[in-house]
Parts: structure tokens; sequence; C-alpha cells
């Protein structure tokens, strides 16, 4: 059973950058892709970008300029830096698995979420 | 980017009743939808994908159907433990997009 356990800065100023790691136990990380995933109350649910384990990327292009999102594969984890913050990016942000090995798309395995506040 | 409008937002109703959810794609996106499950606090659950298939351990009374720009999710005989917000998401571009929610509520 894959489990996602994520981590990350929760209160942030305006301008500075949200950092996020992401885990995966249990289950293959090859073959998949590794997806973040934001929800807040104004925006709902927002598709941030996804990585694969080559680092091969895709980005969500309303947030392109600011995201960047890497892999580390030694240790089964991937991170997601978002620069520039505003108030904007208050959200709760998701780690996730893609369902299908090989193609993204829907995710079936999410991490816990974590609450990211931005505010002077 | 491929917008998805979910009808109704919000919607009241009994243990028993069959529930219809609606989401239009604004283009055509083939069979690329998902729908998900959400209880406050949680990440969403994946209940049905390329439209009609089942996850997966998600019991029989939910189902989907269509293609192109119309879907619908349905729940044949509502339960307690379906109470939550429903969500569409299409894959058809790469910007993957969500629909804004449907929020069944107990009557």
């Amino acid at each position: 059973q894959v489990q996602l356990q994520q981590w990350g800065a929760g209160l942030l100023k305006p301008s500075e950058t949200l950092s996020l790691t992401c885990a995966v136990f249990g289950g293959t990380f090859n073959d998949y892709y590794w997806s973040l995933i934001r929800q807040s109350p104004g925006k709902g649910l927002e598709w941030i970008g996804d990585i694969n384990e080559g680092g091969s990327t895709n980005y969500n292009p309303s947030l392109k300029s600011r995201v960047t999102i890497s892999v580390d594969t030694s240790k089964n984890q991937f991170s997601l830096k978002l620069h520039s913050v505003t108030a904007a990016d208050t959200a709760v942000y998701y780690c996730a698995r893609s369902f299908r090995p090989g193609s993204s798309g829907y995710y079936n395995n999410w991490g816990q979420g974590s609450l990211v506040t931005v505010s002077s | 980017a491929i917008q998805l409008t979910q009808s109704p937002s919000s919607l009241s109703a009994s243990v028993g009743d069959r529930v219809t959810i609606t989401c239009r794609a604004s283009q055509g996106i083939s069979s690329a939808l998902a729908w998900y499950q959400q209880k406050p606090g949680k990440a969403p659950k994946l209940l049905i994908y390329d439209a009609s298939i089942l996850e997966s351990g998600v019991p029989s009374r939910f189902s989907g159907s269509g293609s192109g720009t119309n879907f619908t999710l349905t729940i044949s005989s509502l339960q307690p433990e379906d109470f939550a917000t429903f969500y569409c998401q299409q894959f058809f571009s790469y910007h993957l997009t969500f629909g804004g929610g449907t929020q069944v509520e107990i009557k």
C-alpha cells in the first residue's frame, strides 16, 4: 500500500518561497507520475504540476513562472518550490500519485495535505 | 484551459434517494474524466475514471456516464457515508482541471 507523507512550512510572508516535500513509502517509485495539487476556498482544486522519476515535469501554465518540482529517487521523494508567494497562494497543498503507471491524469493515492498560509 | 462546470453546486437529499450530479466541459474531452469524493479534512478519493469505470473497492451504487462534453455521476441509493463533496476532473488536456464541486447534504 503506497503512502505519501508530506511536510513543509505552514506560515509564510508575501514574497517568500513555499517549500513542500513529499516522501513515498511502499510500492514502486518508478513508472508513476508524482503530482502537486492545491485547494483553496476561492479557487477550489488546482493542479500545480507533476514529475516522473526521470525528472520530466509538467506545470500548470498559470503557475509555471513561479514553480519548480524536483525529484530525489534515492530517497523516494519529490518536492515543490513556489516562489514569490502572495495571499492568493494560501491553500491546502496535496501530494498525489498517478493512478496508472506511465501516465498522469488521475490520482488514487494522496498525502494528508498541508495547510500553507501566506500572511504579513 | 478546459473549464468544468458542475451542477448543482449543492443539494439536499435523504438516505435512499437517487442522486445525479452533472459535469459539463467547455470543449470535448472524450472520456478523459474522473470523479472524486471528498470529506471534510480529508484528501479527495478517486471513485470513477475514464468517465465510467469504477475504481476498485468503490461501492456499485456509484456509476458514471457520458463522453464529449456532458458527464454524470449517479448514486443509486444514497447512504449515510456518502454525504460529502464530489468533484469531476479532466485529463484530456495536460493542464488538468477540476470542477467547482457539488456538496451533498442530508435533508
